[in-house]
């Protein structure tokens, strides 16, 4: 089965400074990957997808960035963040292996930006 | 385009069931899922079905899926303290892996 890693856990930045939120994938090749951004506890936005190496689509406009420069790792990245871009990310992965294809998602990243 | 609806909120006492309900719009999904979020926790996948059934039990967990009316329940026997969380209904959207989502259901368990 698969699990997902992502890092760090909490994060306070300031206003203006960069991000960058890594998540890695194990126990599968060749997975979906999906950044989501979650505010306030509820619905979930989805942000960017890749179906493979290098492939990445964007569904919001915005300041973030995503890459992938290996199978089985994504980045979501900011140059300089906003107070809006606070919030809860979380990284999914889907295999079409996966019996059912539902998403394993990781534990996520509170980002706070002061 | 596609939409999922939820409730956002229930309310239901300790040993009691509680019937979550969710409506979806892409009458050509092919597989919806329930989903649970503990507070500061990512979502874990709790059950699925796939669109040809109507009811998939496992242990206290019941879906109902009514495909003709594209409603979709999940009924928690028992329900206990540990059941409090966020519960995301999704829909896989036909012809790709992308997931709808539900805005998620408040579980609020009263002693």
């Amino acid at each position: 089965s698969q699990t997902i890693h992502q890092w760090p856990a909490t994060l306070v930045q300031p206003v203006g400074s960069p991000l960058s939120l890594e998540c890695t994938v194990e126990g599968t090749s060749n997975p979906n990957l999906y950044w989501y951004r979650q505010a306030a506890g509820r619905g979930l936005q989805l942000l960017f997808y890749s179906v493979g190496i290098g492939q990445i689509s964007s569904e919001v406009p915005q300041n973030l960035s995503a890459s992938r420069p290996q199978d089985r790792q994504f980045i979501l990245s900011s140059k300089k963040l906003l107070l809006s871009d606070s919030g809860f990310y979380l990284c999914a992965s889907v295999n079409s292996r996966d019996r059912g294809h539902g998403y394993t998602f990781g534990s996520g990243t509170r980002l706070t930006v002061v | 385009g596609e939409d999922v609806e939820q409730s956002l909120f229930l309310s239901v006492r300790e040993g009691d069931s509680s019937v979550i309900n969710c409506t979806y719009t892409d009458s050509s999904s092919t597989y919806l899922y329930w989903y649970k979020q503990e507070p500061g926790a990512g979502l874990q996948l709790l059950t699925y079905i796939f669109s040809n059934m109507d009811m998939k039990q496992d242990q206290r967990l019941t879906v109902l899926l009514n495909k003709k009316d594209k409603h979709l329940s999940l009924r928690i026997a028992d329900t206990q303290t540990g059941d409090s969380a966020i519960y995301f209904c999704a829909e896989r959207a036909s012809g790709n892996y992308q997931l709808i989502w539900g805005a998620g259901t408040k579980l609020i368990i009263k002693p």
